[in-house]
């Protein structure tokens, strides 16, 4: 089905180890985000992509890489995984119109 | 200090209107938004409004703005439980980025 998705839903790593989280969306929009959602802080941007090999810093990158060699696809890696990188992670796309987003399912990361 | 603030809590009676405020700092916003996460979903945008505009309606929902004081609202007439989520609002367009920034969100919580 058409759509933005998020793989895996659910993820349990240890400290220190990297992970990667996966966002693959059939639009062919131009703009992909990442967000992490945690209580108290809200949705937070972490990086953003305007187009394949674009991207560009959020609120809260650090500890975060990302990269877009194919439009429809924006993978979140984190390197080192930390007990603070704890937080349900979301994807979204939206096309010219960078306000108009679209979300994906998110991604619960528990990192122990 | 935050770019768009939302009390984080509304209780309402099923049938009862809801209404629930945003403020945000930036005068230069273009464009308004309201989201709605339902529980264990990504958020799916409800609304818009332009910064042009005082008022939306669409259906149930009324948007209103007030430009002077920076404040956002969204009227849920006849709330239904089905209508229990997390409301964010957003803005974009200040500083020529079209990148919403969110509030923290509201949790409504429709009892019957």
């Amino acid at each position: 089905d058409a759509g933005i998705t998020q793989s895996p839903r659910y993820k349990i790593t240890e400290t220190g180890r990297q992970v990667t989280l996966m966002c693959h969306q059939t639009w062919s929009h131009s703009y992909m985000f990442w967000y992490r959602q945690d209580l108290g802080h809200g949705l937070r941007l972490i990086y953003y992509s305007a187009a394949a090999d674009i991207t560009d810093k959020g609120e809260v990158p650090d500890g975060y890489v990302v990269s877009r060699s194919k439009t429809e696809n924006f993978p979140l890696t984190l390197e080192s995984a930390t007990r603070s990188q704890t937080s349900v992670y979301f994807c979204a796309s939206s096309g010219i119109k960078a306000y108009e987003q679209y979300f994906g399912p998110g991604t619960r990361l528990t990192v122990t | 200090g935050e770019d768009v603030e939302q009390s984080l809590f509304l209780s309402v009676r099923e049938g009862d209107s809801s209404v629930i405020n945003c403020t945000y700092t930036d005068s230069s916003s273009t464009y308004l938004y309201w989201y709605k996460q339902e529980p264990g979903a990504g958020l799916q945008l409800l609304t818009y409004i332009f910064s042009n505009m005082d008022m939306k309606q669409d259906q149930r929902l009324t948007v209103l703005l007030n430009k002077k004081d920076k404040h956002l609202s969204l009227r849920i007439a006849d709330t239904q439980t089905g209508d229990s989520a997390i409301y964010f609002c957003a803005e974009s367009g200040s500083g020529g980025s079209y990148i919403p920034t969110f509030g923290r969100g509201t949790s409504l919580i429709v009892h019957p």
